[in-house]
């Protein structure tokens, strides 16, 4: 089954604890992406990858790194996370094949992260 | 500064009848825009699309509707069901901006 899988669902954590979220997918897309959902302010994006070893900011990087070693994995990085970061945090992939601009992102299920 | 606008946060419609959901957007450099659909506790699934070629694309009880000249595109459900009570967001290509999302309540 196609799919984009993030790990943890849920995560509590104190301030300057870093964490990882995990991200992977098995459609072997090129284009990979991380958003956080925030309410009133709805979709954001923080970090998105072209493809292996190209990475580029998004919206709102400030406080997270990305890393794209493989293909199939994307994680997010908090080194020291604050308060600020506590949201709900989805993870996308995307094909460039075909008519790349129409190629619709996959997301994962979510990762809903509290930072006390 | 929001290139992608869903000026309307929440939206009731009574089951049966045509529910809209309108989009706005600034950048005429789009050309591929998106609807999406988010249950709780769900990520945003894709439902429709439309190249900036088009201005009509329809799929069963969905249409998209585009103007570009008014910088503007709407989704249309015909007839809504209480399946499609969600959270809809509107996206525009290449860089994949999301408007803040529309609440739809479908009304038994």
């Amino acid at each position: 089954e196609a799919q984009v899988t993030q790990n943890p669902r849920y995560l509590i954590t104190v301030t300057g604890k870093k964490l990882t979220v995990t991200c992977s997918q098995n459609m072997n897309h090129e284009y990979m992406s991380w958003y956080r959902q925030d309410p009133g302010l709805g979709l954001r994006q923080i970090y998105y990858s072209m493809n292996v070893e190209v990475t580029d900011k998004g919206d709102v990087p400030e406080g997270y790194k990305v890393s794209r070693k493989e293909k199939r994995n994307f994680p997010l990085i908090l080194e020291s996370p604050s308060p600020n970061q506590t949201s709900l945090y989805f993870c996308a992939s995307r094909s460039y094949r075909g008519p790349a601009a129409g190629s619709p992102l996959h997301f994962g299920n979510g990762t809903r992260l509290t930072v006390t | 500064d929001q290139q992608v606008k869903q000026n309307s946060p929440s939206l009731s419609v009574q089951e049966g009848r045509i529910s809209i959901l309108n989009c706005d957007y600034t950048n005429s450099m789009f050309d591929y825009f998106l609807w999406y659909k988010k249950y709780p506790a769900e990520g945003p699934t894709f439902l429709i699309s439309i190249s900036s070629i088009k201005d009509k694309n329809e799929d069963g009880r969905f249409t998209v509707f585009l103007n570009k000249s008014a910088k503007h595109l709407s989704l249309h459900i015909v007839p809504s069901q209480p399946g499609d009570s969600a959270v809809y967001f509107c996206a525009a290509s290449a860089k994949i901006i999301f408007g803040k999302g529309t609440r739809l309540h479908i009304l038994p």
